[in-house]
């Protein structure tokens, strides 16, 4: 069974700072995608960055970014220049290649990080 | 602007009552899902559905049922509430085309059982 760790359940940084926030994961699947979500105080999750196993350059959105080691099984999200809109909790997910026609997302425990000015 | 809207921010139920949580998603989405978040564990799926009247329990269906009788809606049923299924609820649909599609979720809605 897939299984997701995330050991940081809390961080915090200051404003303008870089922070990374770990996860790793647990499979012995060789394609799938990894998933970085936030969900701020107002409780709507939302996609943050997207990795699929089979490419190996780590993708990149604005000021998040990810370092994904494969055979590490790592896979943890970096943010530049951090806002305080980037308070929230953020988790990371593991979706394996569907053989029951669905995809199912498996979550780690979160990480809550706080943004102080 | 995508949607998916769940009927209640917060709810408070006595014990042994019936719960309807309602999820409604203006996608057109062939997947939904129902996770509940409690701290420490993250999200723990309980219910998916893949088409109409179509079901599949997740990790963790014990207590709950799930209806789902037109495409864009998807209720979670608690048939006797108990005080350890007080939880927040998220509801969450994707596409069907394709893997790796991203999940949109609800507003959630937190689930007090007295």
């Amino acid at each position: 069974a897939q299984t997701v760790t995330q050991s940081q359940p809390e961080m915090s940084v200051q404003e303008a700072e870089t922070v990374t926030l770990s996860c790793t994961y647990d499979t012995s699947e060789s394609n799938y995608y990894l998933f970085w979500y936030k969900q701020p105080p107002s409780r709507q999750m939302i996609l943050v960055i997207r990795q699929e196993a089979y490419k190996q350059q780590n993708a990149t959105e604005n000021r998040f970014s990810v370092n994904f080691q494969k055979a590490a099984k790592s896979f943890s999200l970096k943010i530049s220049d951090s806002q305080l809109g980037d308070t929230a909790m953020y988790f990371c997910a593991f979706m394996k290649h569907p053989t029951g026609g669905y995809n199912k997302l498996i979550f780690g425990a979160g990480t809550r990080l706080a943004v102080h000015p | 602007d995508v949607k998916v809207t769940q009927s209640s921010r917060y709810l408070v139920k006595r014990t042994g009552e019936k719960v309807f949580l309602e999820c409604v998603q203006d996608m057109d989405h062939e997947n939904m899902f129902w996770y509940r978040q409690d701290p420490g564990l993250g999200l723990r799926l309980i219910y998916f559905s893949y088409d109409v009247k179509m079901k599949e329990k997740g990790d963790i269906p014990e207590g709950y049922s799930v209806s789902r009788e037109k495409k864009e809606r998807f209720s979670l049923i608690l048939e006797s509430a108990s005080t350890n299924q007080t939880s927040m609820y998220l509801c969450a649909s994707s596409s069907a085309t394709g893997w790796g599609t991203e999940a949109f979720f609800g507003q959630g809605t937190r689930l007090t059982v007295v």
